[in-house]
């Protein structure tokens, strides 16, 4: 079935350091990669999200890549501030059928240290 | 104005209750979503209704029973409830087709179950 592994499962920066989270997918037809923020009790939010006949995404301080051939997909944030800290899941679907259901990664909580 | 609302927000019930949860949409997405995200932040996808149409369902216990009225709501009752049902429920809208993008999720309802 389908499946998105995420790592790491936790990850703890230094301010001003840069972070970079990995997914995998295995669905070769999945064409559609988000990520979502979650801050503690809140509800996920779409930071940014990349479609597949694109190989990166920049939006200020955060970036996206996309690599189809070997089902890898990261989020890269740059200059990291305290306000960063959350935990961050990948997610993929095939979007343009009957569904857009979204498969999401584990997790990764990252802590950005003052 | 709220795009994706979900009543109630916290939920504290005794096993074996029969609870309801809400969900509206004011997004004019024609599809809803439930997730459940359980202690370790797992977000799996339980339900997704297209136009009222059932169209996931994914192997979740028949305790839980989606309905759609319309397009823009999509509620969940739960029968029987269990200690495991605890966990945070989330709704999400989007539009299934094309490039549509990436869901919208509501605040999320805690269940705890005691």
């Amino acid at each position: 079935g389908e499946n998105v592994e995420q790592h790491p499962s936790t990850l703890s920066v230094q301010e001003g350091d840069s972070a970079v989270i990995k997914c995998t997918y295995s669905d070769s037809a999945s064409n559609y990669f988000p990520w979502y923020k979650q801050e503690l009790g809140k509800r996920p939010q779409l930071i940014i999200d990349i479609r597949s006949n694109v190989g990166e995404k920049k939006d200020q301080r955060i970036a996206v890549t996309l690599n189809k051939t070997a089902k890898h997909f990261s989020l890269h944030i740059t200059e990291t501030q305290p306000e960063d800290s959350a935990v961050y899941f990948c997610a993929a679907s095939r979007q343009g059928g009957a569904t857009n259901k979204l498969i999401f990664g584990t997790g990764t909580l990252l802590a950005v240290q003052p | 104005d709220t795009a994706v609302s979900q009543t109630p927000k916290y939920l504290v019930t005794q096993m074996g209750n029969d609870k309801s949860i809400k969900c509206e949409q004011n997004l004019g997405h024609d599809t809803m979503y439930w997730y459940k995200q359980d202690s370790k932040k797992f977000l799996k996808i339980m339900f997704s209704y297209n136009n009222k149409e059932l169209i996931i369902n994914e192997t979740v216990p028949n305790r839980f029973s989606p309905k759609s009225p319309d397009k823009a709501h999509l509620n969940l009752h739960i029968n029987s409830l269990e200690l495991g049902d605890s966990a945070v429920y989330f709704c999400a809208s989007s539009n299934a087709g094309g490039e549509s993008g990436g869901y919208t999720f509501g605040s999320g309802t805690r269940l705890t179950v005691v």
